[in-house]
């Protein structure tokens, strides 16, 4: 399973757009990105997922350079409820049940 | 079409005690998760079940827990002999597939929060 390192937390204002880099160095061919959010006191979301070249949603966008060993989700003019932590996952769908969610990047967003 | 649901919200326990947590996963999912979040972590997994079968439990203290999802009712997560070191949040997932594979989402519970007191 390849490694990913993000930020522990990033503050942001509402209005501002958020980007949180994940690096995956090690990612496989076969591996996509998978993000998630977890609200305090609730069970993690899915927010996106993507292989390469770039993943929008109603929700956030996910960057994939043509190297793929980083990602980069995008949340625009995030608001006081963005507030969360995110998480990024790398895995080639053989096993994703088992992927530890790591830290994650702590969002803070204030008025 | 509820989503999954977990009880209690909040558990507390004395030391020796067991614990009992209880995963409903959503309506036609035949596949549950446990993980557990220890305080300022990330979640872990702990066990994989389908219908009356453990899949993979490799996640899965090998004393004090156990995990079963019956034909019928829903996923019980037990922890026998309960210690501090076992506060933590539970969270259970379900899913329509296997969690795996492209665009495979698990739909998680708000989770139990165990407090061994």
């Amino acid at each position: 399973l390849a490694k990913t390192t993000q930020p522990i937390s990033m503050d942001s204002y509402e209005g501002q757009e958020v980007n949180i880099t994940c690096s995956h160095n090690n990612i496989a061919t076969n591996d996509y990105i998978t993000w998630y959010q977890q609200f305090p006191s609730q069970g993690p979301r899915f927010i996106i997922q993507g292989y390469k070249t770039k993943v929008t949603n109603e929700v956030a966008s996910l960057f994939i350079p043509a190297d793929r060993k980083s990602s980069t989700l995008s949340l625009p003019r995030v608001s006081l409820s963005d507030t969360a932590v995110y998480y990024c996952l790398v895995g080639d769908g053989s096993n994703d049940y088992k992927l530890s969610f790591g830290a994650g990047t702590t969002v803070t967003v204030r008025a | 079409n509820a989503g999954v649901m977990q009880n209690p919200r909040h558990l507390v326990r004395r030391r020796g005690q067991e614990a009992r947590l209880r995963c409903s996963p959503m309506k036609g999912h035949s596949h549950v998760y446990w993980y557990r979040q220890l305080p300022e972590e990330g979640l872990k997994f702990m066990v994989y079940l389908q219908k009356e079968n453990i899949i993979d439990e490799s996640g899965m203290p090998k004393e004090r827990f156990s995990a079963e999802f019956p034909k019928e009712g829903p996923s019980i997560l037990r922890i026998q002999q309960v210690v501090r070191g076992d506060s933590a949040a539970y969270f259970c997932a379900s899913s329509l597939r296997s969690f795996q594979g492209k665009n495979t989402e698990a739909f998680f519970g708000q989770g139990t929060r165990l407090t061994v007191v």
